[in-house]
């Protein structure tokens, strides 16, 4: 399997534009998981998915972030309008059921909102 | 929910043991985790212990576990400069039975040759 795969690995943009990160998710893992590193907060949940549901979006910064998992190959995670605060790299990770807490991490999608 | 709290960098030389310290807060967490997350990639699993083992062993790694003081460290033995890398310390939420993973701020550890 080729792991977690993310697009695009950078992003660049300027503030106010729409962002949209994607994610296929190793195949077979129930969960998927949407991350956020910064120096400042370290790592962040933002929201996990069980079967494509929504679980927990508890860590969603504020509206201007939705994230979607349409079928069980594929997620999103969307910021519009950016701002530069929400510069950071976003992982996706995935897992399977009964995996305890093992996480399968992607490389990442390093923003950069200008 | 968990609070896990690490020291944010280590140094140390080629060849010395290098020891990476985290504390957590909830007692009932079944699963405590070091992950390594080297320049540019994502986090990787690197070792694991239940929550009723003391210690556990894998090549040069050593984790060892108080449960009393809430205490989980990380050992590398003769460190090599590949080691360089993020390491982070990670409980489940006792309320959660999804695997929903508490991370620690991450060490940041230098091996200098």
């Amino acid at each position: 399997d080729a792991g977690v795969i993310q697009s695009p690995r950078h992003e660049v943009t300027e503030m106010g534009q729409e962002v949209t990160l994607r994610c296929k998710p190793i195949s077979g893992h129930d969960y998927l998981f949407w991350y956020r590193q910064t120096m400042m907060r370290g790592l962040e949940l933002l929201i996990y998915f069980n079967n494509n549901v929504p679980i927990d979006d508890s860590g969603m910064p504020e509206d201007r972030f939705s994230a979607k998992m349409p079928n069980a190959s594929f997620s999103t995670l969307k910021i519009q309008p950016s701002e530069p605060r929400d510069s950071a790299v976003y992982f996706c990770a995935s897992s399977p059921s009964g995996g305890g807490g093992e996480l399968f991490f992607g490389e990442g999608s390093r923003l950069t909102v200008l | 929910g968990e609070d896990v709290e690490q020291s944010l960098f280590l140094s140390v030389r080629e060849g010395d043991s290098s020891v990476i310290n985290c504390t957590y807060t909830d007692s009932s967490s079944t699963y405590l985790y070091w992950y390594k997350q080297e320049p540019g990639a994502g986090l990787q699993l690197l070792t694991y212990i239940f929550s009723n083992m003391d210690m556990k062993q894998d090549q040069r790694l050593t984790v060892l576990l108080n449960k009393k003081d809430k205490h989980l460290s990380l050992r590398i033995a003769d460190t090599q400069t590949g080691d360089s890398a993020i390491y982070f310390c990670a409980g489940i939420d006792r309320g959660s039975t999804l695997g929903r993973l508490y991370f620690g701020r991450g060490t940041q550890l230098t091996v200098w040759p």
